[in-house]
């Protein structure tokens, strides 16, 4: 799976909107971009995921740039229960694809 | 519906003993992933199988661990003869098919070896 970046940390006020950011400059055509998060102590949680067009769903919002090398999640109003570490994880569509590779994420904090 | 399950819990086993962790996959789903997060690192690969069938077993080390996925019943991560090292959080996740499927993980095992 193709690298992706991601800042290690960020800060949220409660009821304000998050923006999350992940580069992923060598992503192929085939790669999917998954979105968990992993609430402290807990397993990590699908969040969304995409291929070229923007989608939402109830937990967020991802935004897939035009040239596919970077994409953000969107959190439209953050909560203390969305403190998490995030991450952003590329998958190729093809069917023998199934290791999901976590990097260390964004480690996000909401301030009351 | 209930989610992926894993137990127990938490499980604390002293150096040379045997750790057995248990994982439920969501109803309707035959893949079961096995991931370990060490502290303070990110989750790594460890095995996929499907029932009966180990399909990758990659991330796994060489030697004192084991998966399986039997026709009834749980999949079983076993640690043999653990060691300090094997302290970790172990995520199981499952999938209704492989490729683009999301998969859902469980709440995990904290393995403390004393």
């Amino acid at each position: 799976d193709a690298k992706t970046t991601q800042p290690n940390s960020m800060e949220s006020n409660e009821e304000e909107p998050v923006h999350l950011p992940c580069n992923h400059s060598t992503i192929s055509g085939t790669d999917y971009i998954h979105w968990y998060r992993q609430l402290p102590s807990q397993g990590p949680e699908y969040v969304i995921h995409g291929l070229t067009s923007n989608v939402n769903n109830r937990m967020a919002s991802l935004a897939i740039a035009e040239d596919r090398k970077s994409s953000t999640l969107i959190l439209h109003r953050a909560t203390l229960r969305d403190a998490a570490v995030y991450y952003c994880i590329l998958r190729d569509s093809g069917a023998g694809s199934y290791q999901l590779t976590f990097g260390k994420g964004t480690k996000l904090s909401v301030i009351p | 519906n209930a989610g992926v399950m894993q137990n127990p819990r938490h499980l604390v086993r002293r150096r040379g003993q045997e750790a057995r962790l248990r994982c439920s996959p969501m109803k309707g789903h035959s893949h079961v992933y096995w991931y370990r997060q060490l502290p303070e690192e990110g989750l790594k690969f460890m095995v996929y199988l499907q029932k009966e069938n180990i399909i990758d077993e990659s991330g796994m080390p060489k030697e004192r661990f084991s998966a399986e996925f039997p026709k009834e019943g749980p999949s079983i991560l076993r640690i043999q003869q653990v060691v300090r090292g094997d302290s970790a959080a172990y995520f199981c996740a499952s999938s209704a098919a492989t490729g683009r499927e999301t998969q859902y993980f469980g709440p995990g095992t904290r393995l403390l070896v004393l």
